[in-house]
């Protein structure tokens, strides 16, 4: 079974340090997520990609985050600087439809769990 | 007001117990709706859609009232492994470009 893959699974920084994060959607899948997922919260959606163009970051902190999916494929999140608050796990999921609908189910990767010390 | 509230829980069954969980939502424009289940530590996975009519997969239940912008889902004959975060899923639409909202999710622990 196709699956959404993200790399790394685990990451420990220092606040002040730059982290990124690397995610591979299921293949042929045009919309990717990236979602922040404090602990005892839902996620919460950060920037959303239809192929290479970013169709929603309302939610991005643009003054230290940043995504991108150059190629349509694949995807990073970067955070620089990293602070204390952004510990959480990070997912990212995508969906096959180009459209908006109900049926347009996202699947999500296995996620990064990022501390920030 | 939240955009998806639930119950806060935690619940705690013990095996073959039936159990509910509410959820309500702000956008009366919200357009579908959704139970994802997360288990520790995993990524959320699909349960189920909650259609107006209401739908039934096996064990659970969900329902929707638009009126009262409600949402439901109900576990009959819970099992061990039915333990996990439910989480409330919102879908609203924006042109061409939807957005899912999630609640903070309800953990159910089903014990023997």
């Amino acid at each position: 079974e196709a699956e959404v893959a993200q790399s790394p699974r685990y990451k420990i920084t220092e606040k002040s340090q730059a982290v990124a994060f690397w995610c591979d959607p299921i293949s042929g899948h045009a919309t990717l997520y990236w979602y922040r997922q404090i602990l005892g919260q839902g996620p919460e959606l950060l920037v959303q990609f239809q192929d290479e163009s970013v169709v929603d970051d309302s939610q991005l902190p643009k003054d230290r985050f940043s995504a991108e999916r150059l190629k349509g494929v694949d995807s990073t999140l970067k955070i620089q600087p990293a602070e204390l608050g952004d510990s959480a796990m990070y997912l990212c999921a995508s969906s096959l439809l180009r459209l908006a609908g109900p049926l347009n189910e996202q699947f999500f990767g296995p996620g990064t769990r990022l501390t920030v010390l | 007001r939240k955009e998806v509230e639930q119950d806060p829980g935690p619940f705690n069954v013990p095996e073959g117990a039936t159990v509910a969980f509410n959820c309500t939502y702000s956008n009366s424009a919200s357009q579908s709706f959704f139970w994802y289940r997360q288990d520790c530590r995993k990524e959320p996975k699909l349960l189920m859609s909650v259609y107006s009519s209401g739908n039934e997969d096996g064990r659970f239940t969900a329902q929707l009232n638009r009126a009262s912008q409600y949402i439901s889902l109900l576990i009959r004959d819970s099992k061990l492994s039915d333990s996990a975060t439910y989480l409330c899923v919102v879908m609203n639409s924006g042109g061409s470009n939807y957005k899912l909202t999630f609640g903070k999710g309800t953990l159910l622990t089903v014990n023997p």
